[in-house]
């Protein structure tokens, strides 16, 4: 079974700061790797996907992540934060297959906290 | 485009009354589709999925069900309504075995 650990519940960081949240992974197969983000009282939306190919994977808003399969990780990064982007952060795994329906796990979320 | 609509956005309900809230997805064929909840520090905890017309897969026992009675249409329903149902209620669809596309979702308050 899969699994996927969020290892810190809330994230405080300054304005213009460098941001880190971090991520690790459980899976006896090769997996998909996914962050989404959750602004208030609104559904998940994609950040960036790591399916395979290069391990440094770009995405929306200044975000990206890093695919370390010996460390089991994908942590989600970005140089210097804005109050916008204040917000849940999930990470999500699947199981790289071929075909049918895969069941995505998720973790339970970080809370990045900016601050002015 | 696809799109994905949840009504209604939010909900207060007493305790042991019914429930339906309902997930449409415009725009795609033959989705995937999830139902979600989202309890605060808990994260999202997955309810049930559907891989097509009539065919649910239920992931947590409770007094929560589910149907799709048509393609693009699922719906989470309850014939009474616990405390603990209270939270934030989400669907999703996916086609390929990557990402989810989620719905705005319905905050559902039980008292």
């Amino acid at each position: 079974a899969q699994s996927v650990t969020q290892l810190d519940s809330q994230v405080p960081v300054f304005e213009e700061a460098p941001v880190e949240l971090r991520c690790n992974y459980s899976s006896s197969v090769s997996v998909y790797l996914f962050w989404y983000v959750q602004y208030p009282n609104q559904g998940l939306q994609l950040l960036l996907k790591y399916l395979s190919g290069s391990t440094l994977v770009k995405g929306i808003n200044g975000f990206e992540a890093e695919f370390n399969k010996s460390q089991t990780s994908f942590h989600l990064r970005k140089p210097s934060v804005h109050i916008s982007d204040t917000a849940e952060y999930f990470c999500a795994v699947t199981q790289r297959d071929s075909g049918g329906y895969q069941k995505v796990t998720f973790g339970i979320g970080t809370k990045l906290q900016v601050i002015p | 485009s696809q799109t994905i609509h949840q009504w209604p956005a939010t909900l207060v309900q007493p305790v042991g009354s019914p429930l339906s809230l309902e997930c449409t997805v415009e725009g795609t064929s033959n989705p995937n589709l999830y139902w979600y909840r989202q309890a605060a520090g808990r994260g999202l905890q997955l309810l049930f999925y559907s891989v097509g017309i009539g065919q649910i897969s239920s992931e947590v026992p409770q007094n929560l069900s589910a149907s799709r009675p048509q393609d693009r249409q699922f719906i989470l329903s309850s014939k009474k309504l616990l405390l603990s149902d209270s939270g934030f209620y989400l669907c999703a669809w996916s086609i390929t075995p990557y990402e989810q596309y989620f719905g705005p979702g319905t905050r559902l308050t039980v008292t």
